[in-house]
């Protein structure tokens, strides 16, 4: 069964304190790993997806790296409009659906 | 820009009755979804999709069933609400183009059953 686990569950940074969230996954055959932001009240909207170890992609202060077994969302001098749910989701060879972790919660404070 | 559309932002329907979730996609995506979005369970796939007419189970499809008759157009059916319905619901639609992989949400339709 596919497997995405992501920590930590909260984080909570000062402005401009950068850090990760981590993205762990188990999928046989993986096709594809996606990263969302997704505010409260919202859908979540679609910000990568990554498909192969090595691979890594940028937008604005986020950038997200790929690697065998685990995935990193990078957050650099984060601002207090980056505070959201980041959302991790794998999809697999063969299938249409993804499978989707429960998410960080990220607060930037002033 | 991928516009994915949900018909209710707030629903409230009384336990027994038949809830309609209706979502619709400009993209042309061939495949959709009906997620359920609830606080420490995340997102949980109803159903989805892959073409008209055609639909898998996914998940929790449990107490739910979905059309679709047009490619764009993708609906959620409660066919007897009960509280533990209650939740938000999400649409999305996708399309592998080869190497590539886009899913799109719509805003969500927050369902209570009273």
């Amino acid at each position: 069964e596919d497997q995405v686990t992501q920590s930590p569950e909260a984080l909570r940074l000062q402005e401009g304190e950068s850090s990760s969230l981590n993205c762990s996954y188990t999928v046989s055959g993986l096709r594809g790993l996606f990263w969302y932001r997704q505010d409260p009240g919202k859908g979540p909207e679609f910000l990568f997806t990554l498909y192969s170890a090595g691979e890594e992609k940028e937008k604005e202060r986020l950038k997200a790296t790929l690697t065998k077994k685990e995935s990193f969302l990078h957050i650099t001098a984060p601002k207090p409009e980056d505070s959201a749910t980041y959302l991790c989701a794998s999809g697999r060879e063969g299938y249409q659906k993804v499978t989707f972790g429960i998410g960080t919660k990220l607060q930037v404070i002033p | 820009d991928v516009k994915v559309t949900q018909s209710s932002r707030y629903l409230v329907k009384r336990t027994g009755e038949k809830v309609f979730l209706e979502c619709v996609q400009d993209m042309d995506h061939e495949n959709m979804f009906w997620y359920r979005q609830d606080p420490g369970l995340g997102l949980r796939l109803i159903y989805f999709s892959y073409d008209v007419k055609m639909k898998e189970k996914g998940d929790i499809p449990e107490g739910y069933s979905v059309s679709r008759e047009k490619k764009e157009r993708f609906s959620l059916i409660l066919e007897s609400a009960s509280t533990n319905q209650t939740s938000m619901y999400l649409c999305a639609s996708s399309l592998w183009s080869g190497s590539s992989y886009e899913q799109y949400f719509g805003p969500g339709t927050r369902l209570t059953v009273t």
